[in-house]
Parts: C-alpha cells; structure tokens; sequence
C-alpha cells in the first residue's frame, strides 16, 4: 500500500521569500512521485516529476523538489515566491510499475496544501 | 501537448435528471483515462479507471449504476451521473494517461456539477 502525507495544510510567505511546502510518502517499492498545482476552480497542472532518476527535480515556474529516500520526503521548494503562486498544492505518488498488483497507474493525493502569498 | 478538455466546465441539473460530461485528450492518445471527484477543501478521489474499448474499474464505494463511464475511442471518455441528487454536487475531474505512458497523468479543468 502506498500513501502520501502533506505535513502543512495551510502556507503563508511573502512574495519574494522562499516557498517549503513538505510531503512525506509511503510505499512498498519505488514509487514515482509528483507534485501539482491546483488555482481556484480549475484543473490540476503538473509542476514536476520524479521517476527514479536524478533525485533533484526541476519543475516549471521555478519549483523544485528533491528526492530523499532515506527521509522518504520529496519536498517541493521555490527560491523566491511570486503572487501567481497562491494556489493549493498537492503531493501525488504513483506506485512502482513492477509492484504489480491492482495499484497499478493509480495515484494517491496527499490531503493538499493550501500556499498563500503575501505582497 | 498533452491538452486535456472537459465539458461542460459547469452544470445545472435538476434532481432525478441524468447528466454527462465528455473528457477529451487533444493532442494524445489516451490508452486510460481516470475520472475523480473533489469535494470541496477535499483532495481528489479516484472515482474510476477507463480503459479504451473495456468496461470501467469502479474504485471501492463508487456505484457504477449511478456513474456511467464509457470509453469508446482513445480520446474520448464520458462519465454520466444517472439520477442525479443534490449529493452528487461536485468538481468532477478528469485525466488521461498516454498510451505507452506509465505514470503521467494529465488532468482537465474539471466540471462544477450542481443538482438541485
């Protein structure tokens, strides 16, 4: 079984300060691991990826987010925030393929987080 | 790439009335497609998994009388509310994965359903 556990429900930095939102995960095998954004009443974009390559992740809009098997944490982080950044964030991890089983290609969300930007 | 559209982006349905809402993959062909639902200051819930041309998996609690999905052609899959109830209001969020993809899903704008 796999999860994924957002630790802050709620962020609120100011623009131009750095952006930590925090996301510890849970699976069996070797998971894949996203991070997307959510703006209001809209659909989910995806900021970046981790498939078990390089564990430092580059992702659009200046996101990024590292791979820490031995914390089992995949942060995502942001140098400076930007206003355009409020939105809320969600953690997604995505079984290993050679974990078989019915899991398969499903995603599991962690609960969100909510990042607002102060001027 | 990797356009995903729903429609409608919002609905209005009386109670007891059927409603259906098409998720299309623009640029890709989409082997599967996910349909979610997002209740409000909620995380998404993985409703079903469509797989072109095969009947729906339904995920544990989803009944599958009540939510119709078909998916009959590599860029269109449909989700039909049956008998729709006030509790059936929500966000209803589509994905599609490409084929010969394995874990990236891409998601559309998603659908504001609201019965009365």
């Amino acid at each position: 079984a796999q999860s994924v556990t957002q630790l802050d429900s709620h962020v609120s930095v100011s623009e131009g300060t750095p952006v930590l939102l925090r996301c510890n995960y849970s699976s069996s095998y070797s998971p894949s691991l996203f991070w997307y954004v959510q703006h209001p009443n809209k659909g989910l974009q995806l900021l970046l990826k981790y498939t078990s390559a390089a564990t430092l992740v580059k992702g659009i809009n200046g996101f990024e987010a590292e791979f820490k098997k031995s914390e089992t944490s995949f942060h995502l982080t942001k140098p400076s925030a930007h206003m355009s950044d409020a939105a809320e964030y969600f953690c997604v991890v995505s079984p290993d393929p050679n974990a078989g089983g019915t899991s398969y290609g499903k995603l599991t969300f962690g609960q969100g987080t909510i990042l607002t930007v102060h001027p | 790439g990797a356009v995903v559209s729903q429609h409608p982006s919002r609905v209005i349905c009386k109670s007891g009335t059927s409603v259906k809402i098409e998720c299309r993959s623009l640029d890709f062909q989409a082997t599967t497609m996910f349909w979610y639902r997002q209740f409000p200051k909620k995380s998404l819930m993985l409703m079903a998994t469509s797989n072109e041309g095969s009947k729906a998996t339904y995920e544990q609690g989803v009944e599958k009388d009540k939510f119709l999905i078909n998916h009959a052609s590599l860029t269109l899959s449909t989700l039909t509310v049956t008998s729709a109830h006030p509790e059936d209001s929500s966000f209803y969020i589509c994905s599609a994965r490409a084929a010969g993809g394995i874990e990236t899903q891409y998601f559309g704008p998603g659908t504001r359903l609201l019965v009365l």
